[in-house]
This record gives C-alpha cells, sequence and structure tokens, in this order.
C-alpha cells in the first residue's frame, strides 16, 4: 500500500529555533498534502493544505509566517516551524492524497513528528 | 461552516461486546467517508471506508445514510486491542477533508 514516510519522528529543540519536518510520499504522487497539529488529548487540527507547486492554504488562526510549507514536489512537503516557542510543542501529522486516486481513496499518513521545544 | 460530529465517549465496555459509535456531518455535498483508529500518540491509521450501500470488515460494519448525514461503526466481539479513538472522516473533495473530534473506547477485561 501507500506510504508516507514523515521525518524526524522526534526532536526537541531550543525555543527561538527552527525546525523542518519532512513528508515524503514513497509510492505515489502526493497531489495534495495535509498538515495537521495534535495537543495532548486533543482532536486533529488541520493546519494547513498544500497543492503541488502552488501556495499552501492556512486554516483560520494559522500563522503563515511562523508555519512555513513548501510543496515543491509530487513527492516531498515540509513544514517548518520558526523561532519555535513552548507552546508550538505538539504532535504534527502529515498526510497525503493523490488526484490519481480519486475522491474515494482515503488518505495516507506520515508516522507523525512530536515536537518539544524547551 | 463544515461539521463533523461524534460523541467523543469514552465508551467503556467489557470484552465481546458490541459497540456502536455515530457520526453526523453537516454538508451534503461530501463525497467520501471513512472511519480511522489512532492510538494514543500515534497517527491515525485507517480502518475502513464507508459505502453507500454499507460494508463490512471482520467484526467491522460501517453503514451511511446520505438522507440524514449520518455514518455509523459497529464493532462486534470487542478486544482489548481495540481500545482507541474512532475518528469520523467525511472528504468533500481533493482538498477538503474534515476529522470529527473522535470517540474513544476502552473495552476491558
Amino acid at each position: 500500500g501507500a506510504v508516507v514516510s514523515q521525518h524526524p519522528s522526534r526532536v526537541i529543540c531550543k525555543s527561538g529555533t527552527s525546525v523542518k519536518i519532512e513528508c515524503r510520499s514513497l509510492d505515489f504522487q502526493a497531489t495534495t498534502m495535509f498538515w495537521y497539529r495534535q495537543f495532548p488529548k486533543k482532536s486533529l487540527m488541520l493546519m494547513a493544505t498544500s497543492n503541488e507547486g502552488s501556495k499552501a492554504t492556512y486554516e483560520q488562526g494559522v500563522e503563515k509566517d511562523k508555519f512555513l510549507i513548501n510543496h515543491a514536489s509530487l513527492t516531498l512537503s515540509t513544514l517548518t516551524v520558526t523561532s519555535a516557542h513552548p507552546e508550538d510543542s505538539s504532535f504534527y501529522i502529515c498526510s497525503a492524497g493523490s488526484r490519481e486516486e480519486g475522491y474515494n481513496s482515503p488518505l495516507h499518513f506520515g508516522n507523525g513528528t512530536r515536537l518539544t521545544v524547551t | 461552516r463544515k461539521e463533523v460530529e461524534q460523541d467523543p465517549g469514552p465508551f467503556n465496555v467489557p470484552e465481546g461486546a458490541t459497540v456502536a459509535f455515530n457520526c453526523t456531518y453537516s454538508n451534503s455535498a461530501s463525497q467520501s467517508f471513512f472511519w480511522y483508529r489512532q492510538d494514543c500518540r500515534k497517527e491515525p491509521k485507517l480502518l475502513m471506508s464507508v459505502y453507500s450501500s454499507g460494508n463490512e470488515d471482520g467484526r467491522f460494519t460501517a453503514q451511511l445514510n446520505r438522507a440524514s448525514q449520518y455514518i455509523s461503526l459497529l464493532i462486534r466481539d470487542s478486544k482489548l486491542s481495540d481500545s482507541a479513538t474512532y475518528l469520523c472522516v467525511v472528504r468533500e473533495g481533493y482538498s477538503t477533508l474534515t476529522f470529527g473530534k473522535g470517540t474513544m473506547l476502552l473495552v476491558s477485561p
């Protein structure tokens, strides 16, 4: 089945630094990438949606200058948390969809990145 | 605003019990529907797609009622390993996917 690889799985960084999270589709072309954030014991919250080659669409309340998303190719999307603060500590998950698979196909999730900002 | 509503639970059931989860969605133009399960501190994993005619996969049965905008998941003969959060997911198009907040299931011995 389709595989999405997300890296790193865990990162600890100091406040003020930037962290880049990569999401790769290994055996299909990811036309659309979704980035989610999940705080402990809370539900998944969509942060942004990106289509290959175009700018990401951010959900209300998500700062686009803080969470930089790049989806330059059909197999790679990156999320950069800039100037991270402790309140950015969360579980970040990407998921990918392929236009070729059609509406009825489920999305494929990366295994998530647990970010801790100290 | 597009919404997907689920009872957050938790549902506490003994092993072997049958349990049902419901989900309602607000966008009548929604095109596809899924149930995912999420274990603690893990990514969601697809449990099953939901088809209009209803579908079954082993102990799991999913139903869709488009007229009522209602999706259900039935789990028979619950196992301890079924303990997880079950997410109702609705897809409105290529770029629009909405998650419910999830229903927590706890299966006890």
